[in-house]
């Protein structure tokens, strides 16, 4: 089975400066997908970034970027010039790479705090 | 952009009831997704439907059954409440089943069992 693990339950970061959130997976396929999403207090998911398993090439999404490391399964954000906006409750998911594959897998979330 | 829709967005229910959550994907998304929320958990998948037949089972209960219908929305009916069901439940869409592709989130129905 596969497991998604942040390690990180809460991290904090000042307006306009950079953190990065981590991420680790476990697995056994060669071929998935990793995505962040991002849950406000609203309580909405939204998605952040994605990432596909065959591409080398690290996700980038305007402030948001990813460094994935596929042999250390490890796949961490990297949030630059933090807004006030960007505070909630992060969480890293798996999907396998298959054609009817539905299951994402999540880890138990990190919740940043952005402050003045 | 059209976003997925749930009804209701907040449900009270008492224990031993039966509660219908309602699920209107983004337009022309053909796969539908139903995770469940815990207070302070990570979502837990609980089934899909892509073309009106379920694609996958999670850890959906007996008490749980869910249909997708000819216009794509999709229903996740519950009975015989239990205290332990209080959860955020959300529903996702996908144009397409598998292959990694995007799941997008409803905005969720909170059900409170009392």
């Amino acid at each position: 089975a596969q497991t998604v693990t942040q390690s990180q339950p809460e991290m904090s970061v000042q307006e306009a400066e950079t953190v990065t959130l981590s991420c680790t997976y476990d697995t056994s396929e060669s071929d998935y997908y990793l995505f962040w999403y991002k849950q406000p207090p609203s309580r909405q998911m939204i998605l952040v970034i994605r990432q596909e398993a065959y591409k080398q090439q690290n996700a980038t999404e305007n402030r948001f970027s990813v460094n994935f490391q596929k042999a250390a399964k490890s796949f961490s954000l990297k949030i630059s010039d933090s807004q006030l906006g960007d505070a909630a409750m992060y969480f890293c998911a798996y999907i396998r790479n298959t054609g009817t594959a539905s299951k994402l897998t999540f880890g138990t979330g990190t919740r940043l705090q952005v402050t003045l | 952009a059209a976003g997925v829709i749930q009804s209701p967005r907040h449900l009270i229910k008492e224990k031993r009831e039966t509660a219908t959550l309602k699920c209107y994907p983004i337009p022309r998304h053909d796969t539908v997704y139903w995770y469940q929320q815990g207070p302070g958990q990570d979502p837990q998948f609980l089934i899909s439907f892509y073309e009106k037949m379920q694609s996958d089972k999670g850890s959906i209960p007996d008490r749980f059954s869910a249909q997708q219908f000819s216009d794509y929305h999709s229903e996740l009916n519950m009975s015989s409440l239990e205290l332990g069901d209080s959860a955020l439940y959300f529903c996702a869409s996908s144009l397409g089943l598998g292959l990694g592709k995007t799941q997008y989130f409803g905005p969720g129905t909170r059900l409170l069992v009392l």
